[in-house]
C-alpha cells in the first residue's frame, strides 16, 4: 500500500481536461511545499512535470498545472493530447522514516 | 545540467551478490543527492534510500534497510546499489534519481537498470 493515495485511472478526450488527486497526510503533503509529479510512459523512466506543487520545469506544457489544498494535492493536464497517455506519479517529502513518499500511478487515458 | 547514466541489464540467482552503479555526469560543480527508486513489474514506484554524494551521508527506507546497502565514489561521481544476497522478489526495475538538496524533487532520472533474480 502506498503512502500516498491516487486514482488507479482517469480518462478523457482530446482537448478535455482532466484532474489527478493526490491525498496523503499532516506528515507530508500537509506539512511540505515539496509536491512533485512524474510522467512515465511505457518502458521509460519517470521525468518530473511539477515540481513545489505548482511550478512546471523548463521545458513542460504549459498544459501542466498543479495545485494543494490542506493533505491533498492535484495534478491538472488541460487540452489534453493523445501524448500525455501515461502513468503520473505524485510524491512528497515526508517528516517520517521514508523520507520521499509516492502515490500508487494513476494511468490517463486518452480516448 | 546533470546526466544519470545506469549500468546494464543484469540476469541472477537467488543468493547470489550484485551492484549496479549510477554515473552522476555533472555532480562534480553542483549538489547531488541521489535516490534510488524500484519498480516492480507492472507496479508503482518505491523510494529505497539516498546518499549525498559530497559525503556519503546515507538514509534508507525501513522497507530496505539492511537488504540494500548505498554507497558512492565521489571521485567518479557515481552512487552504487548492492545486494549481498538477491532474492527472487528482489526482480524489479531499479531507478537512480538526482535532487540537489535532502527534500527537493527529482529533476534527473537515470534510464534504469533491469535486474532478473531466478530461484
Amino acid at each position: 500500500q502506498s503512502a500516498l493515495t491516487q486514482p488507479a485511472s482517469v480518462s478523457g478526450s482530446p482537448g478535455q481536461s482532466i484532474t489527478i488527486s493526490c491525498t496523503g497526510t499532516s506528515s507530508d503533503i500537509g506539512a511540505y511545499h515539496h509536491v512533485s509529479w512524474y510522467q512515465q510512459h511505457t518502458d521509460k523512466a519517470p521525468k518530473v512535470v511539477i515540481y513545489e506543487v505548482s511550478y512546471r520545469p523548463s521545458g513542460v506544457s504549459e498544459r501542466f498545472s498543479g495545485s494543494k489544498s490542506g493533505n491533498t494535492a492535484s495534478l491538472t493536464i488541460s487540452g489534453l493530447q493523445d501524448e500525455d497517455e501515461a502513468d503520473y506519479y505524485c510524491s512528497s517529502y515526508s517528516s517520517s522514516s521514508i523520507f520521499h513518499v509516492f502515490g500508487g500511478g494513476t494511468k490517463v487515458t486518452v480516448l | 545540467e546533470v546526466q544519470l547514466v545506469q549500468s546494464g541489464a543484469e540476469m541472477k540467482k537467488s543468493g547470489e551478490s550484485l551492484r549496479i552503479s549510477c554515473e552522476a555526469r555533472g555532480c562534480s560543480f553542483t549538489s547531488c543527492w541521489i535516490s534510488w527508486v524500484r519498480q516492480m513489474p507492472g507496479k508503482g514506484l518505491e523510494w529505497m534510500g539516498r546518499i549525498d554524494l559530497s559525503d556519503a551521508y546515507t538514509n534508507y527506507s525501513p522497507s530496505f534497510q539492511g537488504h540494500v546497502t548505498i554507497s558512492t565514489d565521489k571521485s567518479v561521481p557515481t552512487a552504487y546499489l548492492q545486494w549481498g544476497s538477491l532474492k527472487a522478489s528482489d526482480t524489479a526495475m531499479y531507478y537512480c534519481a538526482r535532487h540537489r538538496n535532502p527534500r527537493d524533487w527529482f529533476d534527473s532520472w537515470g534510464q534504469g537498470t533491469l535486474v532478473t533474480v531466478s530461484s
